[in-house]
């Protein structure tokens, strides 16, 4: 298994630019997140999808920011305009929610991708 | 809401030394508890979990940490690090029911050195 896959790894681009970050999820998982870390703030999660639909966007910072899941094998999460403040680590993860979801004593584990650097100048 | 502390940013630590570091968590209710780590240009791997059932969980790698519910804490702890132990790592908890929503402490950077 590939694991969660990011692309791109890194990111420069100037503010004001559209940026998109992609995330494949782990083959069979049905929930995805996407978080965002910095030093200032630490891991914050941004938005949470389960069966391609989105559960939880409270933690998205601004209407700047948006994510999409249009299938099962594949998110974005897109920042227009971006600013030097969006400067941060994204990591997507992926979880398998299973039928006893909500039951006591029961987890479904979140893996992590390697993440995307992103630097706005 | 829960949140979690963690106080120390940085602990340096000599080889084969033991160490411990700590985690304390506030929640009105039941949580489970969590130990990530990060290694330098990674993704978090979960290291070990406490969900129920016996209070002290241990990882593959020689990690454990015991829940305190009076003291509302988790720390990890390894009587002997190597050098490939240094790492980032994060306490986290989640309700143990609904959306398990993970919360993060701030992480704590373990400094294995020679």
């Amino acid at each position: 298994d590939a694991g969660v896959i990011q692309s791109p790894r890194h990111e420069v681009t100037e503010m004001g630019q559209e940026v998109t970050l992609r995330c494949k999820p782990i083959s069979g998982h049905n929930s995805l997140f996407w978080y965002r870390q910095t030093m200032m703030r630490g891991l914050e999660l941004l938005i949470y999808f389960n069966n391609n639909v989105p559960i939880d966007d409270s933690g998205m910072p601004e209407d700047r920011f948006s994510a999409k899941m249009p299938n099962a094998s594949f998110s974005t999460l897109k920042i227009q305009p971006s600013e030097p403040r969006d400067s941060a680590v994204y990591f997507c993860a992926s979880s398998f929610r299973s039928p006893s979801f909500g039951q006591r004593r029961s987890y479904n584990e979140q893996f992590f991708g390697p993440g995307t650097r992103l630097t706005v100048l | 809401a829960q949140s979690v502390t963690q106080l120390d940013s940085q602990v340096p630590v000599f080889e084969e030394a033991p160490v411990e570091l700590r985690c304390n968590y506030s929640s009105s209710v039941s949580v489970y508890l969590f130990w990530y780590v990060q290694y330098p240009n990674q993704g978090l791997q979960l290291l070990l979990k406490y969900l129920s059932g016996s209070t002290l969980v241990e990882s593959i790698n020689g990690f454990e940490a015991e829940f305190n519910k009076s003291q509302t804490s988790f720390h990890l702890r390894k009587p002997s690090v190597h050098i490939s132990d240094t790492a980032e790592y994060f306490c986290a908890v989640c309700m143990n029911t609904g959306f398990q929503k993970l919360v993060f402490g701030t992480g704590t950077r373990l400094l294995v050195s020679p």
